[in-house]
């Protein structure tokens, strides 16, 4: 299994200010079609997850451009510029590169 | 729209089989290229990927569920489903359905299904 290694697991940030999550994959996530299957999720209280990014860096119609996700092989970042209220959650990174799909152990925002 | 809906017990007993339902809306559970699946998370903890079927037959499932779990397809009724058998209380969980089509996916609001006498 594609093991996903997500830092930190918390992250209390101020209304304005910049958040960054980190995801490492202990393989690879190039597929021999050229893509790479590294993708960001946000779980608000209560919800189930909401795709933010796919394919490393894509965002989601209507997701706000203050998301930014990069990477490459096995380093990923997800990058809030601007950190809201709405923004609170806990954020997953997830690989379908190969089965079993797995995912990161998740990273709590909460707002100061 | 796409909406998905999860139905079924939300109480099983240890050793017996958990079964739930995924109702589609929106859209036929035969369109080609669409790859239908299961997730679950325990309560307060991660998401796991069960497995997820893509409509002509293809099956995945992980690995460490694998001797346990089917996921098929009821067409006539556009749904999928999920058996888990031999239940023990660690799989007690949220159980979402999902679909993946090209670079988007859709979910259902998700099952609290428990295990315990």
């Amino acid at each position: 299994d594609i093991v996903m290694t997500q830092t930190p697991l918390s992250l209390s940030v101020t209304p304005g200010q910049p958040a960054s999550i980190s995801c490492k994959s202990s393989q690879s996530l190039l597929h021999s079609d050229a893509k790479t299957y590294l993708y960001w999720y946000l779980q608000r209280p209560g919800q189930p997850p909401q795709l933010l990014i796919y394919e490393v860096s894509n965002r989601l119609s209507g997701v706000p451009d203050r998301f930014s996700g990069s990477g490459s092989g096995t380093d990923f970042t997800l990058k809030i510029s601007r950190v809201e209220a709405e923004d609170v959650g806990v954020y997953y990174c997830m690989q379908s590169k190969q089965v079993p799909i797995t995912f990161g152990q998740g990273t709590r925002l909460e707002i100061q | 729209q796409l909406q998905l809906q999860e139905s079924g017990p939300g109480l099983v007993k240890p050793s017996e089989t958990l079964s739930l339902t995924c109702t589609v809306s929106g859209v036929s559970i035969t369109s080609s290229s669409y790859y239908w699946g299961w997730i679950r998370q325990p309560p307060g903890k991660g998401l796991e990927w069960i497995g997820s079927i893509y409509y002509g037959g293809s099956t995945y499932y992980n690995p460490s569920l694998k001797s346990r779990v089917t996921i098929s397809v009821d067409t006539s009724k556009n749904q999928f489903s999920l058996t888990l058998s031999s239940v023990t209380a660690a799989d007690t969980s949220v159980y979402y359905c999902w679909v993946v089509i090209e670079n988007t996916d859709y979910w259902g609001q998700g099952a609290l299904v428990s295990v315990s006498s």
